[in-house]
């Protein structure tokens, strides 16, 4: 059973970055057959997805528009591990965000999710 | 990007009732809707895949139905702890989205 165990700060300053780390057991992040996800819940915006890592001879990487310029998902072999940073962050990106494995289409299993908060 | 809407955002039921959720997406999306049930203070957990598969452990009384734009989940003989919020999710083109969610209260 894949477990996904998230940690980072919670606090975050506007215009700073946010960065989470998400800790796979049960499958590896190198895996061929799973992606990485990275998502987030605000009341404002319900259920968002942000973007991905994923394995297939050589590693790739997909974002949402919305974020693009800012965002960044990393896998870390050594670690067995993917990390998420937001770049120049506002007031608008607080929100509850999650680690996601995703088989095919599906979200299998979630990480406990982290609540961040931006200050103004 | 492809919309979902779900209808109803609110329902309040009674145990033992049936309840359906619908779910309706901007574009066809084949069989590429899932649907997850979130409870307060925790993730969300997977509960059918691919419009009608069950995912594995969720109860029996769980079932979704519907292809291409018109999906449907439907919760039989509903149990005080289906009290939850219910997301409708397409995983058929990038970016991925989510329903607005329907929350299910139990009276």
């Amino acid at each position: 059973q894949v477990q996904l165990q998230q940690s980072g700060p919670g606090l975050v300053k506007s215009s700073q970055t946010l960065s989470l780390t998400c800790a796979i057991s049960g499958d590896t992040v190198s895996s061929n057959s799973a992606a990485w996800n990275w998502i987030r819940q605000s009341p404002s915006r319900g259920l968002e997805w942000l973007g991905r890592t994923y394995y297939r001879s050589k590693w790739y990487n997909e974002y949402a528009v919305s974020v693009k310029s800012r965002i960044s998902i990393n896998p870390d072999t050594s670690k067995n591990q993917f990390s998420l940073q937001l770049d120049s962050v506002t007031p608008e990106d607080t929100a509850v965000y999650y680690c996601a494995r995703q088989g095919t289409g599906w979200f299998g299993a979630w990480g406990q999710g982290t609540l961040v908060t931006v200050s103004s | 990007e492809i919309v979902l809407t779900q209808s109803p955002d609110f329902q309040s039921v009674t145990p033992k009732e049936k309840v359906t959720i619908t779910c309706r997406a901007s574009q066809s999306i084949g069989t590429n809707l899932h649907w997850y049930q979130q409870k307060p203070d925790q993730s969300p957990n997977l509960l059918i895949k691919h419009a009608s598969q069950s995912f594995s452990g969720v109860p029996s009384r769980f079932s979704g139905s519907g292809s291409g734009t018109d999906f449907t989940l439907t919760i039989n003989s509903l149990e005080a702890e289906d009290a939850a919020t219910y997301y409708c999710h397409q995983g058929d083109s990038l970016p991925y989205t989510f329903g607005q969610g329907t929350k299910l209260d139990i009276k």
